[in-house]
């Protein structure tokens, strides 16, 4: 089945500590995106990479990094220099750069920072 | 893009439509109306999207006012399942990066 997974579902870091969330896709997608939702609020944009090597910043992309070798991988790093990481992470991914092409989303990793 | 407001909550009976209105009175003419969901800890699901049109899909109803100020998205029997947070978005067709602008949202409770 086509879809897009994301690993782990609950992750635990002492503050200090960078860490990497996966996210991966076989929708054969082009673009993916990165959002950060904090408890009773929507979602807000941090990174998204329309093609392989090449990303673009979002509404809040301090502290957060991102890489994007293979079309099918997306993983973000939450850096030290985030100050309030604490968070649930959601990975989406669209078809090519058509604007009514819908997102499809992963199933989130929920980032608690100790 | 131009914002979107909708009520914080609604409370919906169990095979029963639900009504989830949505205000966007700022739109302009190459911006479309999306809606998507959230059931609890899952990532969003994408629902209808649509122009000036009506539309209808398996999932909902998408209303949109002729004048393109307001629309409704209408579940039209509403089941325990539909018991989530619902997102109105309007996107424009030169969005560059095709992102998507997440608001509040209505929390619909499906009851009962």
């Amino acid at each position: 089945d086509g879809g897009i997974t994301q690993s782990p579902k609950y992750l635990f870091r002492k503050e200090g500590q960078n860490v990497t969330l996966s996210c991966e896709q076989n929708l054969n997608h082009d673009a993916m995106y990165w959002y950060r939702q904090d408890p009773g609020q929507g979602l807000r944009l941090i990174y998204y990479s329309q093609i392989v090597n090449d990303f673009q910043k979002g509404d809040i992309a301090e502290g957060y990094s991102v890489s994007r070798e293979k079309k099918e991988s997306f993983p973000l790093t939450v850096t030290s220099a985030q100050k309030n990481p604490t968070a649930f992470y959601l990975c989406a991914s669209t078809r090519g750069q058509v604007f009514y092409n819908e997102q499809f989303f992963g199933p989130g990793t929920r980032l608690t920072v100790l | 893009d131009a914002k979107t407001t909708q009520p914080t909550s609604m409370d919906c009976a169990e095979g029963r439509a639900a009504n989830l209105p949505c205000n966007h009175s700022t739109i302009s003419g190459n911006e479309y109306v999306y809606w998507y969901r959230q059931i609890h800890s899952q990532g969003p699901q994408y629902i209808i999207h649509g122009l000036k049109n009506n539309e209808t899909n398996e999932m909902a109803s998408l209303i949109i006012t002729e004048d393109r100020k307001s629309s409704t998205l209408i579940l039209p029997h509403a089941t325990l399942r539909d018991t989530a947070v619902y997102y109105c978005i309007v996107r424009a067709t030169d969005n560059a990066g095709n992102m998507l602008t997440f608001g509040g949202g209505t929390r619909l409770m499906v009851k009962p």
